[in-house]
């Protein structure tokens, strides 16, 4: 039972265009969510993330929103840049415990 | 070193045999996580420790694997008997202490254990 689930493996983008990055969640008591950032041959790296008293969060380039009814969030990345090409995980966790659920990622590509 | 370190970086072993993976958290992180990426698959949590004790062992995929991690710090992941299904990416993680929304997870590189 995948509780978290990014149905996209892969998107490509052009340089300067919107990447947007989906994430749904099926467990209720999810209250808090994360985006992390993972480049080939190292660990995921934080990236940004929202508690569920949020609709939105910003940092520089990087937007996550959440739907909490439909039980969506989804990362906004504009302009997109060659080096944002990695794979992108999201994560869910009840903020009352140590257990994050994480996605099968998204790989992005960032056409130059 | 600043991050989590992970030994070794890539471990090739025959089927049957024991196997032990180790994790350095960030000094003074009394939160140490294990996870699994296999191929395909997102990442599987396994075990958590806050200190030097495991409240929470069910993520582990079988007695075969065990953690132990000793003086609050380095922890290590073995995988007796290992099964050709045990063949994954094995990452580490710490944080300041265990708790969900508050302290970010910072991971290591992990080990890439290939099971022939």
């Amino acid at each position: 039972d995948q509780q978290v689930k990014q149905n996209s493996p892969s998107l490509s983008v052009q340089e300067g265009r919107i990447s947007i990055l989906n994430c749904d969640y099926t467990n209720s008591m999810f209250d808090y969510f994360l985006w992390y950032k993972k480049y080939p041959a190292e660990g995921p790296t934080f990236l940004i993330s929202i508690s569920s008293i949020k609709d939105k969060n910003e940092d520089g380039r990087f937007t996550v929103f959440l739907n909490k009814s439909a039980k969506h969030l989804s990362l906004h990345i504009v302009p997109s840049q060659p080096g944002d090409s990695a794979v992108y995980f999201c994560a869910a966790t009840d903020s009352g415990t140590y257990k994050y659920i994480f996605g099968t990622g998204t790989r992005l590509k960032v056409l130059a | 070193g600043a991050g989590v370190s992970q030994s070794p970086s890539n471990k090739v072993t025959e089927k049957g045999k024991d196997v032990e993976l180790r994790c350095d958290p960030i000094s003074g992180h009394t939160a140490l996580y294990w996870y699994r990426q296999s191929l395909g698959q997102g990442l599987e949590f396994l075990i958590y420790f806050q200190g030097n004790s495991a409240p929470d062992k069910s993520g582990l995929p079988s007695d075969r694997f065990s953690a132990e991690r000793t003086g609050g710090s380095v922890s290590t992941l073995t995988i007796q008997r290992t099964q050709q299904e045990d063949s994954a990416v094995y990452l580490c993680a710490s944080s300041l202490i265990a708790g969900g929304s508050t302290y970010e997870q910072y991971f290591g590189p992990g080990t890439r254990l290939t099971v022939t």
